[in-house]
């Protein structure tokens, strides 16, 4: 069975443009959550979707968004990037909500200048 | 949310038993302990998890005290590969996961 597929695995973009990350969760698994990763501020929550529907929402500003398919794929958008936004972004997927175990995908790298 | 703490690093030999703590004082009845590590260039991987009893799987073993306010992951003989970082995660439902710092393991040769 396939992991958690991550797309594009790095990426760099510059001040005030907008990136869309892509994830494929494990076929079967309904539940799709995002992550963010920095040095400093290690793994912080972003949002979960579950059946196309958002459940939970980390503490970030409004330019970060996401949505879920119905097959289940999610993607992540960030408006306007700010060079805070440079961080590994992680995509995890499980069967149903939590305390479901989650599998991860190896994250994008991005970038911004 | 319960919050949870660890320290932030420790070192063990290797093919000896390691013991990571963590302290979770805050953790509701309902809270499963999960554990999951993260090896460089690498998303977290799940490791283990439990509510009240000691589990046992082929990564590891979870002893969780008696009172939940604590638990320990047990490697029972670490190997270069389990140098990684240790998280220790409440988690029920319907709430926001946090990760917080983890701990990060060195396995010396």
């Amino acid at each position: 069975k396939a992991g958690v597929t991550q797309t594009p695995r790095y990426l760099i973009k510059t001040r005030g443009q907008q990136v869309t990350l892509s994830c494929s969760p494990i076929s079967g698994h309904r539940s799709v959550s995002w992550y963010q990763q920095t040095p400093g501020q290690g793994l912080q929550f972003l949002f979960e979707y579950f059946s196309e529907t958002q459940r939970n929402k980390g503490n970030f500003p409004g330019r970060f968004s996401g949505r879920q398919f119905s097959n289940s794929r999610s993607e992540m958008n960030v408006s306007t990037l700010e060079l805070g936004d440079s961080a590994l972004y992680l995509c995890a997927s499980s069967l149903d909500v939590a305390p479901e175990k989650l599998f991860f995908g190896s994250g994008t790298q991005l970038s911004v200048l | 949310d319960a919050k949870t703490t660890q320290p932030n690093s420790m070192e063990s030999n290797e093919e000896e038993p390691v013991h990571l703590p963590c302290n979770h004082s805050t953790i509701s009845g309902t809270d499963y302990i999960h554990w999951y590590r993260q090896l460089p260039s690498q998303g977290p991987e799940y490791v283990i998890h439990g509510l009240t009893s000691n589990v046992n799987n082929r990564m590891a073993s979870l002893a969780i005290a008696e009172d939940r306010k604590s638990s320990t992951l047990i490697l029972h003989r670490a190997t270069l590969r389990d140098a990684a970082v240790y998280y220790c995660i409440p988690i029920f439902g319907n709430e926001k996961l946090t990760f917080g710092t983890g701990t990060r393991l060195t396995i010396i040769p």
